[in-house]
């Protein structure tokens, strides 16, 4: 069975900080990955995505995340947060057949001034 | 154009109601799904529609009857809805094209409330 943790509930870094949201997956066969973001009330917006190829992948709003095989990771990166950048923000795996989404607990993004 | 949209945005029923829940997409896209979200939670998979057929029941209570007339559309009939049913209700798309990954892309959501 496919599992996502994200051992961060709440961070909290300070507007212009660099930020890095752990994802560690657990899935047997080669995993495919997923960032989504979430505003309050909102629904959930694609970040970026891995299937194949780079590891290093780039996505909307500034964020990249790396796969990391050996770590079974998928961390997002972003080099210098702005405020709006506060929301939750969640890591999922999709199975092979490409119809079940798995996700991660969450994180809850939050940005001093 | 990579947009799903939900009506209605928020929704208050009571225990005897029957009210639903549409979803809607133009994107081509032939899978469309229903997730439920509690609060501070993630998502959690209710169904999935492929080519208009239902593909995934994961183990939803029949006070909720899930419909897709077409491609392009999807619906969640509720009734006799209990308090805990009370939730954001998230609608989502992906091109279900064989052989590829699928990316599901979601709708704003309907937030429910359930008195």
């Amino acid at each position: 069975a496919q599992s996502v943790t994200q051992p961060d509930i709440h961070i909290t870094v300070s507007e212009g900080a660099s930020l890095e949201l752990r994802c560690n997956y657990s899935y047997g066969a080669t995993p495919y990955l997923f960032w989504y973001v979430q505003s309050p009330g909102q629904g959930l917006q694609l970040l970026l995505k891995y299937f194949s190829g780079d590891t290093l992948v780039q996505g909307i709003k500034g964020f990249e995340a790396e796969f990391k095989r050996s770590q079974s990771s998928f961390n997002l990166r972003k080099p210098s947060v702005h405020w709006s950048d506060a929301a939750e923000y969640f890591c999922a795996v999709g199975n092979n057949a490409g119809n079940m989404l798995t996700f991660g607990g969450g994180t809850r993004l939050m940005v001093k001034p | 154009d990579t947009e799903v949209t939900q009506t209605p945005k928020h929704l208050v029923m009571g225990m005897t109601n029957k009210k639903s829940l549409k979803c809607e997409q133009h994107m081509g896209h032939r899978a469309m799904y229903w997730y439920k979200q509690k609060a501070k939670k993630p998502p959690e998979l209710m169904f999935v529609y492929s080519y208009e057929k239902l593909s995934i029941n994961e183990s939803v209570p029949s006070r909720f009857s899930p419909e897709c007339p077409n491609s392009s559309l999807l619906n969640l009939h509720l009734h006799a809805l209990q308090p805990e049913d009370s939730a954001l209700y998230l609608c989502a798309s992906s091109l279900k094209h064989p052989g590829t990954q699928e990316t599901q892309y979601f709708g704003p959501g309907t937030r429910l409330l359930v008195l």
